[in-house]
């Protein structure tokens, strides 16, 4: 079946600092690849996607690229804010599979 | 205008009562779903309608019933309400095709069971 993992617990960092959230997943077929976010009492927003392999999404000053052969599509932003506090969920679909599946989000705190 | 809106945004209600969720989409989108946020943030989906047609059902109890009067909606009943039911209920819509089945979600709906 296709399904995702993210790495466990909160994250809680200072602002400016370098931020990772680790996500792996398991497909079959084709995969395309999505980080969601979702801010307090908001639903989710798709923040940044890839549908291929080696391709790099990017928004917001956030990254990940699709790499197939270590079936993985961590999240990367370079100095984070306040406001990028908030639960990033990785998720996946399979063209005709009519659902996400999404790992079980990670809740990131920016501390000033 | 808001591409998938779902009412009411908050729903308190007591254990035995019935409820409604109604859901619209305006992007013209073939399918739909109903997924379920709990107190530590897992998203299960529940359901997903294609062209009105439900295709996903995912052993959730029968007293929730989904129903598509058309394309552009999807409206979510739960009959029997139990404090269990307690969560956060998001519908969501998509195209499907190959390149382009990203999900966009409503706000979701709160609902407090007493």
């Amino acid at each position: 079946g296709n399904s995702v993992t993210q790495m466990e617990g909160p994250v809680t960092l200072s602002e400016e600092a370098f931020l990772t959230i680790n996500c792996t997943y398991t497909a079959t077929g084709y995969p395309s690849l999505f980080w969601y976010v979702q801010y307090p009492g908001e639903g989710l927003q798709l923040l940044l996607k890839a549908t291929k392999a080696d391709d790099k999404g990017s928004n917001k000053g956030f990254e990940a690229t699709y790499r197939k052969e270590t079936t993985s599509f961590h999240l990367e932003k370079g100095s984070v804010q306040v406001s990028d506090s908030a639960v990033y969920f990785c998720a996946l679909t399979v063209y005709g599979n009519n659902r996400l599946a999404f790992g079980k989000g990670n809740q990131v705190v920016v501390i000033p | 205008d808001t591409a998938v809106s779902q009412t009411p945004k908050y729903l308190v209600t007591q254990m035995g009562n019935d409820k409604s969720i109604k859901c619209e989409q305006n992007l013209g989108h073939d399918t739909m779903y109903w997924y379920k946020q709990d107190s530590k943030k897992f998203l299960k989906i529940m359901f997903s309608y294609n062209n009105k047609e439900l295709i996903i059902n995912e052993t959730v109890p029968n007293r929730f019933s989904p129903k598509s009067p058309d394309k552009a909606h999807l409206n979510l009943h739960i009959n029997s309400l139990e404090l269990g039911d307690s969560a956060v209920y998001f519908c969501a819509s998509s195209a499907q095709t190959a390149m382009n089945t990203e999900a966009f979600f409503g706000q979701g709906t709160r609902l407090t069971v007493v």
